[in-house]
């Protein structure tokens, strides 16, 4: 299993810009999620999906957006990059059943200048 | 989601217990503990987590109270590698598994 798979690993953007940053599990996990993580910070929730089909806003969703149209991929789409949104991005999906652990990918360091 | 207090650092001497604290006074019935931490600015790596119960796997074991306010995580024999910042963290299922990230202990594990 290669677990949660994110891409690319770094990217830089110029403020403006738009992409997408890739997230992929092969565990058949329903729920899915996108954390940002500042500098000495811990992670904050921008986006999560509960199964194919149903995305929810979380801590930090503007200047995002999401769409889950399959169990194994839930993209993360910045629409008009700005300099705020240097970060690093962290995707993770667990099984819906109660108590269950989250995997996360390794990470996609994003720089907008 | 209840939310946690844990202290901002802690030290340990390698080959020693760490005992890791964390408040959640108010959690909720249905809200699970959960801990996880992260080594330098990988991904965060799932350690343990526990309703009632105390929990013990190959990592860590956990200590909950029985009011549920507040519980220990503990790492045996710590090792250079279990330097990372810990986080504490409480939710339910019903929320899609939200994971509520606070600043988390960073631990240092001394030679």
């Amino acid at each position: 299993n290669a677990g949660v798979t994110q891409t690319p690993k770094f990217q830089v953007l110029k403020t403006g810009q738009s992409m997408t940053l890739q997230c992929a599990q092969d565990m058949n996990h329903e729920y899915m999620s996108w954390y940002r993580q500042d500098p000495g910070m811990g992670l904050r929730l921008i986006h999560y999906s509960v199964g194919a089909g149903i995305t929810d806003q979380g801590e930090v969703p503007n200047g995002y957006n999401v769409s889950r149209s399959t169990t194994e991929d839930f993209p993360l789409r910045l629409l008009s990059a700005a300099p705020s949104q240097t970060s690093v991005y962290f995707c993770a999906s667990s099984y819906r059943s109660s108590g269950t652990e989250a995997f996360f990918g390794q990470g996609t360091r994003l720089t907008v200048v | 989601d209840a939310k946690t207090t844990q202290p901002p650092s802690m030290d340990c001497a390698e080959g020693r217990a760490a005992n890791l604290p964390c408040n959640h006074s108010t959690i909720s019935g249905n809200e699970y503990v959960y801990w996880y931490r992260q080594i330098h600015s990988q991904g965060p790596q799932y350690i343990i987590h526990g309703l009632k119960n105390n929990e013990t796997n190959e990592m860590a074991s956990l200590i909950i109270t029985e009011d549920r306010k507040s519980s220990t995580l503990i790492l045996p024999h710590a090792t250079l590698r279990d330097t990372a910042v810990y986080y504490c963290i409480v939710g339910s299922q019903a929320a899609g598994n939200k994971l509520t990230f606070g600043g988390g202990t960073r631990v240092l594990v001394k030679p």
